[in-house]
């Protein structure tokens, strides 16, 4: 069972243009889970979706940033127009239905620059 | 809403010295309770979780006691190793929607 796979490792794109950022979760779990990390800062949450549905995105900019998590694939979150200030390490967590003990799996994140 | 508050770092130490990193969180309903460890470069891997009151998490000499008195869940270990050094992260998942919230995490430093 592959744990949390999420691509690209490191994104590199210049202010203005989108960054397509991609998580596919384990295998049988359908809640996903996005998370932002500054650097030398803590896990910010940003979004919660089941599939098809974003379930909390309380924590997500309400410009430029978008989730999605469709019945087939990979969840993906898009950050159009880049900014400097976007720069960090993203990371997904996939959780399993409906068990709310059982742990959230992280993948290695993404590392977006914005050059 | 729910959230989870932990000591701000960093904390330094001394080879097998006590750590102590604390804790406490706001949650509706009955949380599970969860420390996570991030070594550089990497992601977030549980290190231990309790489910319910008085339950103690425990797993590589780290422990943490879900205590729902004084809603909290520090972290200990009683000897710490250099190998030790690494982000710890406190989270919680609700009880009512699944939802998973982390705190902003302490960085811990061992040096020999």
């Amino acid at each position: 069972n592959a744990g949390v796979m999420q691509n690209p490792r490191h994104l590199v794109r210049r202010r203005g243009q989108e960054a397509r950022l991609r998580c596919s979760p384990m295998k049988g779990h359908s809640h996903v889970y996005w998370y932002r990390q500054l650097p030398e800062e803590g896990l910010k949450f940003m979004v919660y979706l089941q599939k098809e549905n974003i379930i909390d995105e309380s924590g997500m900019p309400k410009e430029r940033f978008s989730a999605e998590f469709p019945k087939e694939g990979p969840s993906i979150l898009r950050i159009q127009q880049v900014v400097r200030g976007d720069s960090a390490a993203y990371f997904c967590a996939s959780s399993l239905m409906t068990d709310m003990n059982t742990e959230a799996f992280f993948g290695q994140g993404t590392r977006l620059t914005v050059v | 809403g729910n959230s989870v508050t932990q000591m701000e770092g960093p904390v330094t130490l001394s080879e097998e010295a006590f750590l102590t990193i604390n804790c406490t969180y706001t949650a509706t309903g009955y949380p599970s309770l969860f420390w996570y460890v991030q070594y550089p470069g990497e992601g977030l891997q549980l290190l231990l979780k309790a489910t319910k009151a008085d339950d103690k998490g425990s797993n590589k000499g780290f422990e943490a006691t879900y205590r729902k008195e004084t809603t909290s869940f520090h972290l200990e270990k009683g000897s710490v190793q250099v190998s030790d050094s690494a982000v710890y992260f406190c989270a919680l998942k609700s009880s009512n929607n699944n939802d998973m919230r982390f705190g902003a995490g302490t960085r811990l430093t061992v040096k020999p």
